[in-house]
């Protein structure tokens, strides 16, 4: 069975400090992929990324970052020089990588991010 | 990406009613999901509609008081029936991308109030 923990339930940080989203997941699967999700207080859920499981690379998007170590079984999110527009109910989640589609995802519970002036 | 709305945006019912939520993509794609999301909860798959098939429900969830329809591929329905206040959620469908792109994309989501 798939999980994926999230466990920093609630984060305040305060404007232009960095900030690292933890997230550790489980599988039995050799291929699989991890996102990361925003969800503002409007209640949409965007999407912000998504790393297949035999890309370990790094990637960095303007303040955004993602590191993904397999050794650890973990998908960090880090938000550079934080503002308050990122304050939002961050997810990651975990489907498997079963070609064809199909592809259901495993959500971890969240970590609400407060970011104040 | 996939462009998706969902409508009614929300809505307040009365126990014991039912309520029809629509979920419309802008292209065609195979695999629809609906999810549900509890206050102050994380998000919990309903059920895995694809076009011409009977829907695939996960643990805890079953057709009589979930039924979902997918008359075709950009379109599908998921009624909430006999609804009580523990149906209190916001509801998202959820579409996944090509084959070469397995990113998933979300509706804008359904908050539904049972009273």
């Amino acid at each position: 069975a798939q999980k994926v923990t999230q466990a920093q339930t609630e984060i305040s940080v305060v404007e232009k400090e960095d900030v690292t989203l933890d997230c550790v997941y489980e599988t039995r699967d050799t291929t699989y992929y991890l996102f990361w999700y925003k969800q503002p207080p409007s209640g949409e859920l965007v999407f912000l990324i998504r790393r297949n499981s035999f890309d370990e690379q790094n990637e960095i998007s303007g303040r955004y970052s993602w590191n993904f170590q397999k050794s650890t079984s973990s998908f960090n999110f880090t938000i550079t020089a934080s503002q308050v527009v990122d304050s939002a109910v961050y997810f990651c989640a975990l489907s498997e990588g079963l070609t064809g589609g199909g592809n259901k995802l495993t959500f971890g519970t969240g970590t609400q991010l407060k970011v104040e002036l | 990406s996939a462009v998706i709305s969902q409508k009614p945006s929300r809505d307040i019912c009365q126990r014991g009613t039912s309520l029809t939520i629509q979920c419309q993509v802008d292209s065609q794609v195979t695999m629809m999901f609906w999810y549900r999301q509890q206050p102050g909860q994380s998000l919990t798959l309903i059920a895995t509609a694809n076009q011409g098939s009977e829907a695939t429900y996960e643990s805890g969830f079953v057709i009589d008081k979930f039924p979902i329809s997918r008359p075709n591929l950009t379109f599908s329905t998921l009624t909430v029936s006999n609804m009580s206040p523990e149906d209190s959620s916001i509801y998202l469908c959820s579409v996944e991308g090509t084959s070469d792109n397995y990113e998933q994309y979300f509706g804008p989501g359904t908050r539904l109030t049972v009273t």
